[in-house]
């Protein structure tokens, strides 16, 4: 079965460049959604989409923004990159409809960003 | 508010010995899912179970099992005859309807086995 996919896997990138991190929802998810988890943390959601509107906002930079194209892949653009930004960022997707036998909530295996 | 405890931070255990990690959650949501999933050091998440909030009946997988107890609003998962294998992170999380269904995850347990 298809899954999320996330591009690229690893990135490398240095301080104060910019980054973009793409994710490919699994067909007929229409809802997007993406973690941050840092060195030893535990991911914490930035935002999500549906229907290409933001549907949702965590703890996001303003440094940060993403949106969802007409397809429903997502990408999440980062500027003025710093090195406290360097994490791994998981995307998931969803149907709308999340029935107690079709939850369908499904992450990509994420991008590792590396900022040196 | 959502919140999902993991107590434990880190966990030690050897081969073959019965491990059982812990995980509290608070929500006021009456439709919420619960889930464990292992991430192992590669760095995926892992799907291990989905639990939804109508639901109570403790489930086994293997050597998984989980516990699933609304009264006491804890999702504990015990993993049977460890392996060495099981090493990882396992993250407790909850995803309720008025969070519009983002997951909020525990601080994960690191379970270490020794052969």
């Amino acid at each position: 079965a298809a899954g999320v996919i996330q591009s690229p896997r690893h990135l490398i990138k240095e301080k104060r460049e910019t980054a973009t991190l793409k994710c490919y929802p699994i067909p007929r998810h229409d809802t997007v959604y993406w973690y941050q988890q840092g060195p030893g943390q535990d991911p914490q959601f930035l935002i999500s989409f549906y229907e290409k509107m933001q549907s949702d906002k965590g703890s996001i930079p303003d440094r940060f923004s993403a949106q969802q194209f007409s397809d429903y892949h997502s990408e999440l653009n980062m500027s003025s990159l710093e090195l406290g930004d360097s994490a791994l960022y998981f995307c998931a997707s969803s149907p709308t409809y999340r029935g107690q036998d079709n939850y369908g909530y499904t992450f990509g295996s994420g991008t590792r960003l590396t900022v040196v | 508010a959502q919140k999902v405890t993991q107590a434990q931070t880190e966990i030690s255990v050897v081969e073959k010995e019965d491990v059982t990690l812990d995980c509290v959650y608070e929500t006021r949501d009456t439709t919420y899912y619960l889930f464990w999933y292992k991430q192992p050091p590669s760095g995926e998440l892992v799907f291990l179970i989905r639990r939804n909030s109508f639901d109570e009946q403790n489930e086994i997988s293997g050597r998984y099992s989980w516990n699933f107890q609304k009264s006491t609003s804890s999702f504990n998962f015990t993993i049977t005859a460890s392996q060495v294998v099981d090493s990882a992170v396992y993250f407790c999380a909850l995803s309720e309807n008025t969070g519009g269904f983002k997951t909020i995850f525990g601080a994960g347990t690191r379970l270490f086995v020794k052969a």
